[in-house]
């Protein structure tokens, strides 16, 4: 059974970057066959998808934040990052890791960036 | 990029009742589609996949119909445990696209 576990800061300052890893267990990124995501909710509303990378390094991100988007893997240690740069006040949220398989399968419990000085 | 309508925003059901929640794609997307439900506080639960193809371990009171631009999600019998928020997501091209989500709410 494949887990996926957010960690990173809860707090960041505006015009900073906000990194967060993923951390997957009972599985491995190395396998292939899935893509990996980060997706975020804003407090009390919907869904926002923010990118995938695949095992090999590729990645796609939804183009209304790729400018400040980056996603890596680190297959050594079975993890996937998330780094969100110049952020403000409008990126607070709960962020999700996630993996793909014929839509997003398994979710991570979510974590909570808040962006304020 | 693809649109996805969801409708109702929100609903008041009991116990018992049958339910019905629509997601409308801006363009053709086949079958990829997915169904969630998700409760205050926790992360998503996929019920459905491939627009009808039922998620293991989801109770078989749920079912997902539709190809193309139209897809609705049914639940047979309400119970309880349902009355959660509801998301589509289209996955057939990228980005990615969820709907904006159904409230189900107890009358």
């Amino acid at each position: 059974q494949v887990q996926l576990q957010e960690s990173g800061p809860g707090l960041v300052k505006p015009s900073q970057t906000l990194s967060l890893t993923c951390t997957v267990s009972g599985g491995s990124i190395s396998s292939g066959g899935y893509y990996w995501s980060w997706i975020r909710q804003h407090p009390g509303k919907g869904l926002e998808w923010i990118g995938y990378i695949y095992y090999s390094g590729s990645t796609y991100y939804n183009p209304s934040l790729k400018s400040r988007v980056t996603i890596s893997v680190d297959t050594s240690k079975n993890q996937f990052s998330l780094k969100l740069s110049s952020v403000t006040a409008a990126d607070t949220a709960v962020y999700y890791c996630a993996r793909d398989n014929l839509s997003v399968d398994v979710w991570g419990q979510g974590t909570t960036v808040t962006v304020s000085s | 990029d693809i649109q996805m309508t969801q409708s109702p925003s929100s609903l008041s059901a009991s116990v018992g009742d049958r339910v019905t929640i629509t997601c409308r794609a801006s363009q053709g997307i086949r079958n990829d589609l997915g169904w969630y439900q998700q409760k205050p506080g926790k992360a998503p639960k996929r019920l459905i996949y491939a627009a009808s193809s039922l998620q293991s371990g989801v109770p078989s009171r749920f079912s997902g119909s539709g190809s193309g631009t139209e897809f609705t999600l049914t639940i047979s019998s309400l119970q309880p445990e349902d009355f959660a928020t509801y998301y589509c997501l289209q996955h057939n091209s990228y980005p990615p696209a969820f709907g904006q989500g159904t409230k189900l709410e107890i009358k």
